[in-house]
């Protein structure tokens, strides 16, 4: 099963600009987490919400959940270089299956 | 800790030939995650361990694929024998149970880059 589909596949944006992804799955959730791949190294987790949260904050990072739409975005305010990456989001069944999606590949352009 | 540990980083081989890929999880955790990833396909779960035991393995292309993991400290891939399609990046994962069953955060490791020829 598909716990996982992020949309755009790709965007590009310039440096200062805030950045919005998200995240679509199928089957009920406990929590969802996304996830960030540098160019030729591995996923690193970036925040993790639970299915009874509905917004939460990390640094520049703002992720919200909507259970009722299966859904869930990730914003980063302000970007920056460095934020270039491919971001992946994930949705647990209590440990069943842990599914990623596809990814959005976000350019920042200095 | 020095974080989830694969081996080898990169590896090329012949069609026909044997490859066996290794992982050190971090110690403590409880579960274990192999994924393979490719421009085409994206990430794919492969198989996953609780505690050593395998608990998924529907994600295991055929036969030719079978992983193990005898203890808690160590994994390992095996693809006999290789074809070019299995070319791809092998990610480890590992991760500890979260509240209430959830799964928590999961550590990769860096990939090992199989090129099979």
């Amino acid at each position: 099963s598909q716990q996982g589909e992020e949309d755009p596949q790709a965007l590009s944006i310039q440096e200062g600009e805030n950045a919005t992804m998200n995240c679509s799955y199928k089957t009920s959730i406990n929590n969802l987490q996304w996830y960030r791949q540098n160019s030729g190294r591995g996923l690193v987790h970036l925040i993790l919400i639970r299915s009874n949260e509905r917004e939460k904050h990390s640094g520049r990072l703002r992720v919200t959940l909507d259970t009722s739409k299966k859904s869930s975005s990730l914003l980063i305010t302000a970007s920056r270089a460095a934020d270039t990456a491919s971001y992946f989001c994930a949705g647990d069944n209590y440990g069943q299956n842990f599914v990623f999606g596809p990814g959005t590949r976000l350019s920042v352009l200095p | 800790d020095a974080g989830v540990i694969q081996s080898p980083r990169h590896e090329v081989t012949e069609m026909g030939q044997e490859v066996t890929l290794r992982c050190k999880p971090i110690s403590g955790h409880d579960y274990l995650f192999w994924y393979r990833q490719t421009m085409m396909r994206g990430l794919e779960l492969l198989i996953y361990f609780n505690n050593n035991v395998p608990i998924d393995d529907s994600g295991m292309p055929e036969d030719r694929f079978s992983a193990k993991m005898p203890n808690a400290s160590f994994s390992t891939l095996k693809i006999q024998p290789s074809e070019p399609r299995d070319s791809a990046v092998y990610f480890c994962a590992s991760s500890f149970p979260g509240l209430a069953g959830e799964m928590g955060e999961l550590f990769f490791g860096e990939g090992s880059r199989l090129t099979v020829l």
